[in-house]
């Protein structure tokens, strides 16, 4: 089965802190995926990364950015936390190929203060 | 540009009765469907998907969806529902040509079952 982990499950952050969100899948997948997840919004895609050292921005970028240094492992990076960054932060990873099946992780629920 | 409706925010239903979850989207050409479901807590695991050929699909834990390109809707179905389908679920589309790995997903219908 597909494993994707997220480094943290709950996370409290203060206004203004550099934040670092992990994930890794254990598939040896190309494609992964930040998403956060907001009441009534659904999913929105942050960023995604097709290969290694490879980005490209999603729907709402704005105020994040990623690394992908290996394979397995898809980092988030909140450069200076904000209050309206308070949400549910989704990581997924799939193989290549056009809309393979996306395989989603616990979810880290981050409180900015 | 892609887009997905769920029109139905919250749902209530009876364990055993039947449950339907509306699915709209707009996209111009033949799209990709999904569903996924999300249990309290949870992360997002895949119920169903559509690429092509038979317009009813089967899924995961007794679910089916119905491709209607007529109506632009991809519907979600199960016929008798336990009390472990209380959940959110998420509709997907995709297969923009130049978006190939982006999904869109909808707002989400969370589902009550009451005993």
């Amino acid at each position: 089965d597909v494993k994707v982990t997220q480094s943290s499950r709950y996370l409290v952050k203060r206004t203004g802190e550099k934040v670092f969100l992990e994930c890794v899948q254990d598939m040896d997948h190309e494609n992964m995926f930040w998403y956060r997840q907001d009441p009534g919004l659904g999913l929105r895609l942050i960023y995604f990364s097709y290969d290694v050292k490879m980005k490209e921005k999603g729907d709402i970028p704005e105020g994040y950015s990623v690394s992908r240094e290996k394979k397995e492992r898809f980092s988030l990076i909140l450069e200076s936390a904000s209050t309206n960054q308070t949400s549910m932060y989704l990581c997924a990873s799939s193989s290549s190929g056009t809309q393979e099946t996306q395989y989603f992780g616990p979810g880290t629920r981050l409180l900015v203060l | 540009a892609q887009s997905v409706t769920q029109p139905d925010i919250h749902i209530t239903v009876s364990e055993g009765a039947s449950l339907e979850l509306r699915c709209n989207y707009s996209y111009g050409a033949t799209p990709y469907l999904f569903w996924y479901v999300q249990s309290p807590g949870q992360g997002l695991q895949l119920l169903l998907k559509y690429f092509s050929g038979d317009t009813l699909v089967q899924g995961i834990k007794g679910f089916e969806a119905e491709f209607k390109r007529s109506q632009s809707s991809f519907n979600l179905r199960k016929p008798s529902v336990h009390w472990s389908d209380a959940a959110e679920y998420f509709c997907a589309v995709g297969g923009v040509p130049s978006n190939d790995y982006k999904l869109s997903f909808g707002a989400g219908t969370t589902v009550t079952v009451r005993a």
